[in-house]
C-alpha cells in the first residue's frame, strides 16, 4: 500500500499569513494527488485535483504544486474561513489518505 | 444541485450488523463510482468500498473485505453498505462520496454527504 505522511501535524497561523503543508507519497503517484479541506462536523470538501488543479469555486489563494513522491498546498493569504484541517490523497494505487494538517489561530 | 444523503447509523453490538443507505440527487447515478470512505473519531480517512456506475463492478478494503458488501439501486439512485460482524474499530462516521467518472479506478472525491456515525459497542 502506498503511504501518505503530512507536515505539519498543526499549524498556528494569522490571518494575511502565507501557509504552506507538505504531502509526501511512500513511492511515484505521478501527479495523482487531491487536497481536501475539512471543517469541523462537516464533510471534506475537494479543493485540488491532479497536484495543481483547483476546483471550481474554490479561492485562488490556495494552489497546489508537486509531482512524484512530494507535494505541496500553498495558502498566500491565510482568511478567517481557511481555518480547518487539510488532507492530501493519493488515487494513482487504489487509494490512501493524508494524516491531516490542522490550520489553527496563532 | 448534487445531494448525497446517508442514513442507517447506529449504536450496535460488536458482531451485530448494519445497512447504510446513501439517497442521491442532482446527478445521473449510473454514470458516476461511489464510494463509502469513513472517519474514526478525531483521526484520519478511510478508503472503505466503491461501486462502479453500472454497478457491475465493487471493490472493498481489506480491512473490511468478507463483511461489508456495497450495492445500489438505480431505480432509487439510492446506495448502499452492508456491514456485518461488526467490530469495535468499524466505529466511524460513513461518507457517501461521489467520484468524477463512472468505473471503480475512479478515486477522485467530488461530492461528500454529510455522514452518518456507526458505534460498535457493548
Amino acid at each position: 500500500d502506498i503511504q501518505m505522511t503530512q507536515s505539519p501535524s498543526t499549524l498556528s497561523a494569522s490571518v494575511g499569513d502565507r501557509v504552506i503543508i507538505t504531502c509526501r507519497a511512500s513511492q511515484n503517484i505521478r501527479d495523482w494527488l487531491a487536497w481536501y479541506q475539512q471543517k469541523p462536523g462537516k464533510a471534506p470538501k475537494l479543493l485540488i485535483s491532479r497536484a495543481s488543479n483547483l476546483q471550481s469555486g474554490a479561492p485562488s489563494r490556495f494552489s497546489g504544486s508537486g509531482s512524484g513522491t512530494e507535494f505541496t498546498l500553498t495558502i498566500s493569504s491565510l482568511q478567517p474561513d481557511d481555518f480547518a484541517t487539510y488532507f492530501c490523497q493519493q488515487y494513482d494505487t487504489l487509494t490512501t489518505f493524508g494524516p491531516g494538517t490542522k490550520v489553527d489561530i496563532k | 444541485e448534487v445531494q448525497l444523503v446517508e442514513s442507517g447509523g447506529s449504536l450496535v453490538r460488536p458482531g451485530g450488523s448494519l445497512r447504510l443507505s446513501c439517497a442521491t440527487s442532482g446527478f445521473t447515478f449510473s454514470s458516476h463510482a461511489l464510494s463509502w470512505v469513513r472517519q474514526a473519531p478525531g483521526t484520519g480517512l478511510e478508503w472503505v468500498s466503491v461501486i462502479s456506475g453500472s454497478g457491475d463492478a465493487t471493490y472493498h478494503a481489506d480491512s473490511v473485505k468478507g463483511r461489508f458488501t456495497i450495492s445500489k439501486d438505480n431505480s432509487k439512485s439510492t446506495l448502499y453498505l452492508q456491514m456485518n460482524t461488526l467490530r469495535a474499530e468499524d466505529t466511524a462516521i460513513y461518507y457517501c462520496v461521489k467520484s468524477d467518472c463512472s468505473t471503480i479506478f475512479c478515486r477522485l472525491f467530488v461530492s461528500w454527504g454529510q455522514g452518518t456515525l456507526v458505534t460498535v459497542s457493548s
